[in-house]
C-alpha cells in the first residue's frame, strides 16, 4: 500500500514570506507527527495530532509554526514569516495509533530560507 | 523526559567487517527501544525494535538487545555490506505510552562502507 508522502518534496523561499507544507499519511493511521531535521542532526519533534487535534504541540519553537488536521487524514504545516533558521528537512510520520507504535516516516520536505 | 545518547561518526569500515554503534538511553520506565535508518535520498525506514528488557531486536543482518543493567541498545552486523552505507538513528518514546510516545532520536551515525 501506500506510504507517508509528503509535498512539495523542496520548497525554497524568501524571508518574511508564508509556507504550507502537506502530509498524507498511510489510510487509517490515526496518529500523525511532525519532525524537524537539520543537517547533521536527529529528528526532533515538533507536533502530534490523534484524529483531527493536536494532542501535544509542545516541540513547536514559536507561534509562527501552526499546524492543523481538519478531517483526521492529511495535515498541513503552516509556518508564517519565515526565517534563514527554519531552513530545515519537515518530517511527517504517522502510525495506526498512538503509544508505542512503529511510526512511519514520509521522504520529507526540504525547506530552504533564503 | 526520555533521553538517548548516540555514539558520534562518522565510521567508514570496509566490507565484510563488524559494525558496532553505541547508543545508550535514560527513560522513566522501560519504553520500547528502536533503530532507525536513512538511505541516501530515502525517509527514514525503521530498521529493528525491541518491547521490553533482554528482547534482541534483528532485522537485514543487524542486531541490538535491551539491556537495562547497562541502559545501551547497541547496534550491531557481523558483515557490513556497502549497500548499508546510511545514517542509523538510536531513538526511544520521549514520554509515556498514553502520551502519544513522540520520538526522541540520537544524533545519528553516518556509516559508510567502502568495497
Amino acid at each position: 500500500g501506500a506510504g507517508v508522502s509528503q509535498t512539495p518534496s523542496n520548497k525554497v523561499t524568501e524571508k518574511g514570506k508564508y509556507v504550507e507544507l502537506r502530509c498524507d499519511p498511510i489510510s487509517g493511521h490515526t496518529a500523525l507527527y511532525w519532525y524537524r531535521q537539520s543537517l547533521g542532526q536527529g529528528p526532533e519533534f515538533l507536533i502530534y495530532f490523534q484524529g483531527t487535534g493536536a494532542a501535544d504541540d509542545s516541540g513547536l519553537p514559536n507561534d509562527r509554526f501552526f499546524a492543523v488536521r481538519p478531517e483526521g487524514s492529511v495535515s498541513t504545516l503552516k509556518i508564517q514569516r519565515t526565517e534563514r533558521g527554519d531552513s530545515a528537512v519537515y518530517l511527517c510520520a504517522s502510525s495506526l495509533t498512538s503509544g508505542y507504535n512503529e511510526q512511519f516516516f514520509g521522504p520529507g520536505t526540504r525547506l530552504t530560507v533564503l | 523526559g526520555n533521553s538517548v545518547t548516540q555514539m558520534e561518526g562518522p565510521v567508514t569500515l570496509s566490507e565484510e567487517a563488524f559494525l558496532t554503534i553505541n547508543c545508550t538511553y535514560t527513560a522513566t520506565g522501560y519504553p520500547s527501544l528502536f533503530w532507525y535508518v536513512q538511505y541516501p535520498g530515502e525517509g527514514l525506514q525503521l530498521l529493528l525494535k525491541a518491547t521490553k528488557a533482554d528482547d534482541k531486536g534483528s532485522n537485514k543482518g543487524f542486531e541490538a538487545t535491551y539491556r537495562k543493567e547497562t541502559t545501551s541498545f547497541h547496534l550491531e552486523k557481523g558483515s557490513v555490506q556497502v549497500s548499508d552505507s546510511a545514517v542509523y538513528f538510536c531513538a526511544l518514546p520521549a514520554g509515556t505510552e498514553t502520551s502519544g510516545s513522540r520520538l526522541t532520536f540520537g544524533e545519528g551515525t553516518q556509516l559508510t562502507v567502502n568495497p
